[in-house]
């Protein structure tokens, strides 16, 4: 069973600054089976990247996604307003087939 | 433009059983989509219960595994979710989602659904 292990937990930022969140993979993930998620407070998760770094539709440039193996990185080129909110990862392996991490909260400073 | 609406009942007693029933509405259910339910409790990260696509082929996360059904109706256009002997910690706000394949993520969830688990 892969785990994922997202950091920071809490990431406490200003608008206009640069966000770079961390997704570390108990064991190898295919790149093309890491995606993140944005979750706003009662609102469902909404897709942000697939295959670690293709943005979804409609997703604005300032995400980006990298990494491979074990380490994903998420970076949020300048924070908007509107960017505050949890982020997960998820991957497509096994057992189980889909997988989340705890997720990184990201917080006004 | 697919969106996705689950019902049911917000209130089930323990060790009773839980039904839900995703409606899928602009697109067709019998696509080629694979379509998820996923659950969160309150204050906590998503964690997946399964899947099922249109032929009646299923996947379920383990750790949920001997309580769960998932089950797909095409003339309805819709899907279903069982989730048996349930507990407090089945508490939660369930999703369900369309994946359209493992490599493109869940790209359209519904709002959710909060079902409480209490006597």
């Amino acid at each position: 069973e892969i785990v994922l292990t997202q950091s920071p937990g809490t990431l406490s930022l200003s608008p206009g600054e640069r966000a770079t969140l961390s997704c570390r993979a108990s064991q190898s993930v295919s790149s093309s089976y890491l995606a993140w998620y944005q979750q706003k407070p009662g609102q469902p998760p909404r897709l942000l990247i697939y295959g670690a770094s293709s943005r979804a539709t409609g997703i604005p440039d300032r995400f980006s996604g990298s990494g491979s193996g074990t380490d994903f990185t998420l970076t949020i080129s300048r924070l908007e307003p509107e960017d505050f909110a949890v982020y997960y990862c998820q991957q497509f392996g096994s057992s189980p087939r889909y997988a989340f991490g705890q997720g990184t909260k990201l917080e006004i400073k | 433009q697919v969106q996705l609406q689950e019902s049911g009942p917000g209130l089930v007693k323990p060790s009773g059983t839980l039904s839900l029933t995703c409606a899928v509405s602009g697109g067709s259910i019998s696509s080629s989509n694979w379509w998820s339910w996923v659950r969160q409790p309150p204050g906590k990260g998503l964690e997946w219960i399964g899947e099922i696509h249109h032929s009646g082929s299923t996947n379920y996360n383990p750790s949920l595994k001997s309580r769960v059904t998932i089950s797909v109706d095409e003339s309805k256009n819709q899907f279903s979710l069982r989730l048996s002997s349930v507990t407090g910690a089945d508490t939660a706000v369930y999703y369900c989602a369309r994946n359209i394949a493992a490599a493109f993520g869940m790209d359209v969830w519904g709002q959710g659904t909060t079902v409480t688990v209490s006597s």
